[in-house]
């Protein structure tokens, strides 16, 4: 079992739809969460982060996470063409200096205009 | 400022052979990890350097090795190329932020072994 899941999707949706983007878990010591980007032959770029459970806004975009159900979120509420890319999960324990993210398969959007 | 940089950005070796990709961190920031991207799937961590001192290494063999330099560029070498080490590297830079380090990736360099 891999330790981070993510649909690969392809997911389609029309512009101006909200996206339910999601990834479970099983290391209950992960402790950070965080939401890349990635567009086409680019590397990923970070939407959000978060600490611990708890939302967090940022324009258009929502993180959740749910510790308790092993479980995150990632919404984006009118979306836009330019959304259009793999959103990628990825999450840590809390250990200073360390960097190893563990990172979801990623979901493709494509925002239809 | 400048992003996370990278080099070559693609480039084409043979099996057994060797190759060498090059990052350069954003300024100001002393910690550079390396992760492979294989198509379809998500980034999977190599190594971290931290102040020129390898900080953590994943579920890599030993073909693959790296080191960091004073200016903190670092340098990522493969040896002895498999077909499966075909992929997209990417190099990311880190602060610490809030307590997390928060990484900021280069655009890669996709390695492609014939």
């Amino acid at each position: 079992q891999k330790e981070v899941e993510q649909d690969p999707g392809p997911l389609s949706v029309p512009e101006g739809a909200i996206v339910s983007l999601n990834c479970t878990y099983s290391n209950s010591a992960f402790q950070y969460f965080m939401w890349y980007r990635q567009y086409s032959r680019k590397g990923p770029e970070l939407l959000m982060y978060t600490y611990s459970s708890g939302n967090k806004e940022d324009g258009r975009f929502t993180a959740q996470v749910d510790k308790s159900s092993k479980y995150i979120s990632l919404f984006i509420r009118d979306s836009q063409p330019s959304d259009s890319a793999t959103y990628l999960c990825a999450m840590t324990t809390v250990q200073t200096g360390a960097n190893n993210l563990f990172f979801g398969t990623g979901t493709r959007l494509t925002v239809i205009p | 400022d400048a992003g996370v940089t990278q080099s070559p950005t693609h480039l084409i070796k043979t099996r057994g052979q060797q190759v060498t990709l090059r990052c350069s961190p954003i300024s100001g920031h002393k910690s550079v990890s390396w992760y492979q991207q294989v198509l379809g799937q998500g980034p999977q961590f190599i190594f971290q350097y931290y102040e020129k001192e390898e900080r953590g290494r994943g579920n890599f063999p030993d073909r693959f090795s790296a080191r960091q330099f004073p200016n903190y560029s670092s340098e990522l070498n493969v040896n002895a190329l498999l077909l499966g080490d075909s992929a997209l590297y990417l190099c990311a830079s880190s602060l610490v932020r809030d307590g997390a380090n928060v990484l900021t990736f280069g655009a890669g360099s996709r390695l492609t072994v014939l």
